[in-house]
């Protein structure tokens, strides 16, 4: 079975540019996540979908950031204008339909890496 | 309201010593609790879970067991390798509030030969 695809992997852009990462979840997975994580912290959730659909947005800094997910599968994170402050891993992450499963589990995957200069 | 708190490293041990790292939580409802591990340059992976009290998790020698009465998810590993090398997070999900997950800090784990 295929993981959580992210792309980039990596990427580097001066502060004010703008930037956008791509995240597949796993298949069948209703639920996707785009968190934060900054060197040496724990992930920060900034949105949760569920399908297409906003459960919580609250961490998310609407004035740069903003996310999509068109017809519930792929989802795009996009930061315009970035801030140095904006360095860190983006993980995307997903997990199955039933959210109010206990144990349900999230599954991440390999982050991307940005870099803000 | 949620949230987890992890014992604060970095933790540097030899190889085949005892490993316990500490995680507390604070919950308002009936979490399912979590140890994921990232290794250097990727993301997160789950490494085990428990649902209830008293249920102990295991995978890959670690072990953690709910522990409702101290509100504790420790992980433990009576022999550490030095491909146990990782950052380690506990977590915690509450079904109530649409499983939305509340990590700790991480701690950074280094076994040396």
């Amino acid at each position: 079975e295929a993981g959580v695809a992210q792309s980039p992997r990596y990427k580097i852009i001066e502060k004010r540019q703008s930037v956008a990462f791509w995240c597949n979840p796993i298949s069948g997975h209703a639920t996707l996540y785009w968190y934060q994580q900054i060197l040496g912290q724990g992930p920060k959730l900034l949105i949760q979908f569920q399908n297409n659909g906003v459960v919580d947005d609250s961490q998310l800094p609407k004035d740069r950031f903003s996310a999509e997910r068109l017809k519930g599968v792929d989802s795009t994170l996009k930061i315009q204008p970035a801030k140095l402050e904006d360095s860190a891993v983006y993980l995307c992450a997903s997990s199955l339909r039933f959210i109010r499963e206990a144990g349900n589990t999230i599954y991440f995957g390999e982050g991307s890496w940005l870099t803000v200069v | 309201g949620n949230s987890v708190t992890q014992m604060e490293g970095p933790v540097t041990l030899s190889e085949e010593a005892f490993l316990t790292i500490n995680c507390t939580y604070t919950a308002t409802g009936y979490p399912s609790l979590f140890w994921y591990v990232q290794y250097p340059g990727e993301g997160l992976q789950l490494l085990l879970k428990a649902t209830k009290a008293d249920d102990k998790g295991s995978n890959k020698g670690f072990e953690a067991t709910y522990r409702k009465e101290t509100t504790s998810f420790h992980l433990e590993k009576g022999s550490v390798q030095v491909s146990d090398s990782a950052v380690y997070f506990c977590a915690l999900s509450d079904p109530n509030t649409g499983n939305q997950f509340y990590f700790g800090t991480g701690t950074s784990l280094t076994v040396i030969p």
